[in-house]
């Protein structure tokens, strides 16, 4: 247990339907972060959310739409995917001042889109 | 950008000692960390090292920095079968403020009875 949970933990979808994942951190962080992970591709980050505000959107198509509403909450939204969008989606956390900036990430939702 | 390169596999028998290797392109780096992936489950932190450090030791864990030759390994004594899994290594962007990491690639590893 990490202290940053997501749900749901499986998620099968079709190409037209709209969807949201969650993720929680327990940790008093006040940065959050989505990844992508796909077989044989190395961990993409998608989007940072530092103090509520989105830091970094790493050329994300709009079909993915993130939310942070505080620190301790982040949506990813979810409409019109494609196949290729099939991946592990990751969320972490961590202290951006005065620490070591280690992520602590939670277990992940398993998208298949179908 | 910041680069981090991982060989991808490596398989040892169980009871020997396992050392992953990483290499990274950003010197300004202030901290490295190494990351243990289990299948169906997200990261977990096994340690990470101060960039000031040579070396840092927790339990069956040692880690070895060095800073001249960007490099960084991780020794897992006496592996076991529960160690199998994919091992990650990541360095944060120096001079960022939101402590942005970049991930290696993963080095899967298996342990053999």
């Amino acid at each position: 247990e990490t202290g940053v949970t997501q749900t749901p933990r499986h998620l099968v979808m079709g190409m037209t339907n709209k969807k949201s994942l969650k993720c929680e951190q327990h940790l008093g962080h006040n940065a959050m972060y989505w990844y992508k992970q796909s077989a044989k591709k190395p961990l993409e980050l998608m989007f940072v959310y530092n103090f509520k505000e989105q830091t970094e959107n790493n050329s994300v198509p709009s079909r993915f739409s993130p939310e942070c509403p505080n620190s301790s909450h982040l949506f990813l939204h979810l409409h019109t995917l494609q196949p290729e969008d099939s991946a592990l989606y990751l969320c972490a956390s961590s202290q951006v001042v005065g620490g070591s900036y280690e992520q602590y990430f939670g277990p992940g939702t398993r998208l298949t889109v179908t | 950008g910041e680069d981090v390169e991982q060989s991808l596999f490596l398989s040892v028998r169980e009871g020997d000692s396992s050392v992953i290797n990483c290499t990274y392109t950003d010197s300004s780096s202030t901290y490295l960390y190494w990351y243990k992936q289990e299948p169906g489950a997200g990261l977990q932190l096994l340690t990470y090292i101060f960039s000031n450090m040579d070396m840092k030791q927790d339990q069956r864990l040692t880690v070895l920095l060095n800073k001249k030759d960007k490099h960084l390994s991780l020794r897992i004594a006496d592996t076991q079968t529960g160690d199998s899994a994919i091992y990650f290594c990541a360095c944060n962007a120096g001079g960022t403020s939101y402590g942005k990491l970049t991930f290696g690639q993963g080095t899967i590893l298996t342990v053999h009875p």
